[in-house]
């Protein structure tokens, strides 16, 4: 079955520094890949989406890139500030199923 | 505004007592679904509904029903609620069904279930 790698150790960063996180796929390659937001207590909130073709999408401050030779997502918060501390999920999709996958998270402190 | 309503925000209960999560949404969505999060498993699917009155399992529905009456509504029901039920739910929808097109999920707050 497909297995969904994320940091499952909490990641902390200086304020204004970049965070990057990964997710790592085995097995088959996903249609798209998903990233989403979680706050402590809430549901998740989506950020941004990637297709198998695209190698890199940007909103803002994020970027995301994606890597199907390595079978590895990045997620990028540039200019990071303490409102971006949360949990981050990554989704893989594909187009033969009617659902998405997730992993577990990555939860990330910012720090002033 | 465009959401997804779940209620009870929290719920503790005993087992073998039946209770019902209900979710809603505004959006019009085809496709609904609930999940349960743990801690280290991130979260995983109960059941999802493509569309009124078509609903399938997910990955982990036992012990669980959902049924889709309505396009808006979307209700988790536990006959019989056991303590490795409790959990963090959350009811989400898209727009259509995953595969054909890249849809996002939007997510209710979630519902803190306790089984004692």
């Amino acid at each position: 079955s497909q297995k969904i790698e994320q940091n499952s150790e909490a990641l902390n960063i200086q304020e204004g520094k970049t965070a990057t996180l990964t997710c790592n796929y085995t097995n088959y390659s996903p249609a798209y890949l998903q990233w989403y937001r979680q706050d402590p207590g809430r549901g998740p909130v989506f950020l941004l989406l990637i297709r198998e073709n695209e190698k890199e999408k940007r909103k803002e401050r994020l970027k995301v890139t994606f890597d199907t030779t390595l079978k590895q997502s990045l997620f990028h918060i540039t200019a990071s500030q303490p409102a971006d501390s949360a949990t981050y999920l990554c989704a893989l999709g594909y187009s033969s199923a009617s659902k998405i996958i997730f992993g577990s998270g990555t939860r990330l402190s910012i720090r002033p | 505004e465009a959401q997804v309503t779940q209620n009870p925000r929290y719920l503790i209960t005993v087992t073998g007592k039946k209770l019902t999560v209900t979710c809603s949404q505004n959006m019009n969505h085809e496709y609904m679904s609930w999940y349960r999060q743990d801690p280290g498993l991130g979260l995983r699917q109960i059941y999802y509904s493509m569309n009124v009155e078509v609903t399938d399992k997910g990955d982990v529905p036992e012990g669980y029903k959902v049924s889709r009456k309505e396009k808006r509504n979307f209700p988790l029901i536990l006959e019989s609620p056991s303590p490795n039920q409790t959990s963090l739910y959350f009811c989400a929808s898209s727009l259509s069904g995953f595969g054909r097109t890249n849809e996002k999920l939007f997510f209710g707050s979630g519902t803190q279930l306790s089984v004692l």
